[in-house]
């Protein structure tokens, strides 16, 4: 199965910063990636899919980009909303699997 | 609007058995795949199965796979977790989320707190 890494496990940042959290595959995934958010208490709301494509009703200031192995989700300007748990998540017919979460944090 | 409602969580001991539901009400259950991921206390997401729109095929992650079983009844908007032979292990928050057509999941449920304990 395919493996995700997400760097950092967390980080300190202010509003208005400029955030990118990584997303490392085991192996190629093409651009068969999503992109979460989550905030304490409360179920993920989806971000983006195969790696870039902005989910319905998400800021403009949320990006991705990348493919195979490696991907970056970027936060343009940091928003008070924004401090949360963010997952990657490879998708395939036969593997779904999660990256272990990058905490974002008020510094 | 969509909405995804989870029920019948709860403590049970191990080697016993759940059956957690979801309710879908807002969009026409029949034509989406559905999905179960979990979340154990302070830990991240975990994938557990999905089943097809028809509820003919079912896929599960090694982990559940033998012992978790996924059903939906399309007639009442529902979908169903067995759960069997539960773990320490298994104790998480149950989600329920829809597939948006490509294994990724654009609505979820609130979540239901399943805790394997003795």
């Amino acid at each position: 199965a395919i493996q995700l890494t997400q760097s950092p496990s967390s980080l300190s940042a202010s509003v208005g910063d400029r955030v990118t959290l990584t997303c490392r595959a085991s192996q190629g995934i093409s651009t068969d990636l999503a992109w979460y958010q989550q905030k304490p208490g409360k179920p993920p709301s989806l971000l983006l899919s195969d790696a870039s494509s902005l989910a319905s009703g998400v800021p403009s200031r949320f990006s991705g980009s990348g493919s195979e192995t490696d991907f970056t989700l970027t936060i343009s300007s940091l928003q008070p909303e924004d401090f949360a748990t963010y997952y990657c998540q490879h998708f395939s017919i036969y593997d779904l699997t999660f990256g272990g979460g990058t905490k974002v944090e008020i510094k | 609007q969509v909405q995804l409602v989870e029920s019948g969580g709860g403590l049970v001991k191990p080697g016993g058995s759940l059956r957690v539901s979801c309710a879908a009400s807002g969009f026409i259950f029949s034509d989406y795949y559905m999905h179960w991921i979990r979340q154990a206390p302070g830990k991240g997401l975990e994938w557990v199965a999905y089943i097809s729109s028809s509820g003919k095929t079912a896929y599960y992650a090694d982990s559940v796979k033998g012992r978790f079983t996924l059903s939906r009844d399309n007639a009442k908007n529902s979908l169903f977790l067995q759960m069997n032979s539960l773990r320490d292990g298994d104790t998480a928050v149950y989600y329920c989320a829809r597939d948006e057509g490509s294994y990724t999941f654009d609505y979820w449920g609130q979540g239901i707190l399943v805790t394997v304990s003795s």
